[in-house]
């Protein structure tokens, strides 16, 4: 059935390290991926997304990878910083373009601490 | 920047009452969703709502959920007679075509 699953449910690093946060997804079909960063007492918010027509795609300090063959995305954070503290989702779709194309199916989260 | 913003942020109730969770999605979107979170596990999908009509479902969203969009800026979510496993936090959502913004929450507690 579909699935996404987290490997690390926490991660600690260090203030200025690189963050590197992963995610199993076991529907073949998905189509669409999607990170989002959630504070305590605030909703999802989106951090970056991804077609499986690509296997990167960069943003501000981040970077997410998706590798098909082994349906798994991790995300990188460049420079983690206290503010980066959080609950990381990832997400997936397997309708993107049609009707269900919000319909997301979330991972259980990964918890980052940033130490100063 | 536009957001997504939901009332209450919290709400207590009795097993059995009714509840309407509150949103106004971003005012030039289209495609509106409530998501739940239990505490301590999975947003899970409950609802997808386009053109003024359920467009999606979740095993979740039974004949006790009903959503509305009553006029041209909100969009409710009813729980007709709560339960006590209706106890979660309640988000929000609306898009365009691309991503999802999410509001913050409406906490229900069901006592």
């Amino acid at each position: 059935g579909e699935s996404v699953g987290l490997h690390l449910p926490t991660l600690s690093v260090q203030e200025g390290d690189n963050s590197i946060i992963n995610c199993a997804y076991s529907n073949s079909a998905s189509d669409y991926f999607i990170w989002y960063k959630q504070e305590s007492g605030k909703g999802p918010q989106f951090i970056i997304d991804i077609r499986s027509n690509m296997d990167k795609r960069q943003g501000q300090r981040v970077t997410v990878l998706l590798n098909k063959t082994v349906k798994h995305l991790s995300l990188q954070i460049a420079a983690t910083q206290p503010g980066d503290s959080a609950v990381y989702f990832c997400a997936e779709n397997t309708n993107a373009g049609g009707t269900s194309y919000g319909k997301l199916t979330f991972g259980q989260g990964t918890i980052l601490t940033v130490h100063p | 920047e536009p957001e997504v913003t939901q009332t209450p942020s919290h709400q207590v109730t009795q097993m059995g009452q009714e509840v309407i969770l509150r949103c106004v999605p971003i005012s030039n979107h289209l495609y509106f969703y409530w998501y739940r979170q239990i505490l301590g596990q999975k947003v899970e999908f409950l609802v997808s709502f386009y053109n003024n009509e359920i467009s999606e479902k979740s095993e979740i969203f039974d004949d006790q959920f009903s959503v509305e969009r009553p006029d041209g800026s909100n969009f409710t979510l009813k729980i007709r007679s709560t339960k006590l496993e209706d106890s979660a936090m309640y988000f929000c959502a609306s898009s365009d075509w691309g991503k999802l913004f999410f509001g913050s929450g409406t906490q229900l507690s069901v006592l």
